[in-house]
């Protein structure tokens, strides 16, 4: 399975502010996903990062909000725009190498006052 | 658009008892995942089931597919304080097969 690191892997940004987060792939894989999970929730996605194009993003989110950047096949990043406290959540990387699967980097902690 | 259920969010069980848990989905599935997530951790990949009626074993863990490809089943034999997390099925759905994820059943085990 892929090796994901995740930078960084906690943050706490004030209000307004703007986090981008990471993720590294020790191998080339087919699809990488960027979800965010609530504490004690289940994972919502955000989008899914295209290499070389635009990401897909799910309802509820859009590209001013959470812009994502995927230049190649092993490394993406998720920027959180004009944070709020409601942004306070766990960030995701996630990828798919060719079957179904999915694996997870070890998430992103972010907590914005 | 597609539902994955999984029913209650939490339970208890005393170590050593055994525990089912079941994942329901609102349409029929081409496979359907299990993951696991410890305390403070990411989501790990368990199991993959595809066939209808389809049961796979990993050590203690049983996981069963439905025959119509519509729910699922998580049975560990014999709790112990290492099955301790939160399990997660997940479907495929929509366009590139992106994975619905149910809300997860948080177990935590007495010893």
């Amino acid at each position: 399975s892929a090796v994901i690191s995740q930078k960084p892997s906690r943050d706490i940004c004030q209000r307004g502010t703007s986090l981008t987060i990471q993720c590294q792939v020790d191998s080339q894989v087919t699809m990488m996903f960027w979800y965010r999970q609530q504490p004690g929730q289940s994972l919502t996605l955000i989008a899914t990062a295209n290499q070389g194009s635009e990401a897909t993003y799910e309802s509820g989110f859009v590209i001013d909000k959470f812009p994502i950047s995927r230049p190649n096949l092993t490394f993406s990043t998720l920027t959180v725009s004009n944070m709020s406290p409601e942004d306070s959540s766990i960030y995701l990387c996630s990828v798919r190498q060719g079957g179904n699967e999915q694996f997870f980097g070890p998430g992103t902690r972010l907590t914005v006052l | 658009g597609q539902q994955v259920m999984q029913i209650p969010q939490y339970q208890h069980v005393q170590e050593g008892e055994d525990f089912t848990t079941y994942c329901n989905s609102s349409t029929t599935l081409s496979n359907i995942q299990w993951y696991k997530q410890r305390p403070g951790g990411h989501p790990v990949f368990l199991i993959q089931l595809v066939k209808s009626g389809e049961v796979k074993k990993q050590k203690r863990l049983t996981f069963q597919f439905g025959e119509a490809k519509k729910n699922s089943s998580l049975h560990i034999t014999a709790t112990q304080t290492t099955d301790v997390g939160t399990y997660f099925c997940a479907g495929p759905a929509g366009a590139n097969s992106k994975l619905t994820f149910g809300k997860g059943i948080t177990l935590s085990v007495r010893p």
